[in-house]
């Protein structure tokens, strides 16, 4: 299985908005309403963000939204803050039953 | 509170057989399902596979051939192990858990990750 594709890197002013897209196919992203987006800064474990594709996950900041057209998800940041400096991944369930996930993208403030 | 706590050898050698396990506390390995996700080094994530009480596993293709999961009811954690590494395997392996008690979308409770280490 592949992973899903993201951009290396995304950035932004405080303030500003930032969208990554996860890319995938139709055995997976394009399939399911199972789509996760995750937070993971150096050293740590990641966190869920988004669950099935645009519920924020309890405790998560109303800034995070996530969406899906088609075979892309994108988890859109909005008013970028310091904290939200940090990779992020995707993940969807797939045709095969397992998971995958995507690359990661590096989000930084500017 | 659920917590998931990762143990393992740290260090092994290339084509030996390693064992890594899970400690759950907050929660009982008898529901939900538990998964194994790694990152190399510097990379991004890559699922393992998971196991279910009721024995269901499933397996990453890429790796199938050599790994196998478990569940200790007795102990409250669940197992992975890895035969024949190589330096590839390298990496943190993080354990998680499923997000509904008899189906997982996707993995939402993540332990903190023990480093694996391949080399002679």
């Amino acid at each position: 299985q592949s992973a899903l594709t993201q951009p290396a890197s995304v950035s932004g002013s405080p303030g500003q908005s930032v969208t990554i897209s996860c890319t995938g196919t139709t055995g997976d992203v394009g399939g399911y309403n199972y789509v996760f987006w995750y937070q993971q800064y150096p050293g740590k474990a990641p966190k869920v963000v988004i669950y099935e594709v645009s519920n924020r996950y309890p405790g998560v900041s109303h800034r995070f939204t996530g969406s899906k057209s088609g075979t892309t998800a994108s988890l859109t940041i909005s008013e970028l803050q310091a904290e939200d400096e940090a990779d992020y991944f995707c993940s969807s369930y797939t045709s095969s039953a397992t998971y995958v996930f995507g690359t990661g993208t590096k989000v930084t403030v500017l | 509170q659920v917590l998931l706590r990762e143990s393992g050898p740290g260090l092994a050698k290339p084509s030996e057989t390693l064992s890594l396990t899970c400690a759950v506390s907050g929660a009982s390995v008898t529901s939900y399902y538990w998964a194994w996700i790694r990152q190399p080094p510097e990379k991004g994530l890559e699922w393992v596979g998971y196991t279910h009480y009721t024995a269901s596993t499933k397996y990453n293709p890429s790796l199938t051939s050599r790994v196998s999961m478990s569940l200790d009811t007795s102990n409250n954690e669940f197992s992975l192990r890895l035969t024949s590494v190589t330096a590839a395997d390298t990496a943190v392996y993080f354990c998680a858990r499923g997000n509904y008690p008899s189906d997982a979308t996707g993995w939402v409770i993540w332990g903190q990750g023990t480093l694996l280490t391949v080399s002679s």
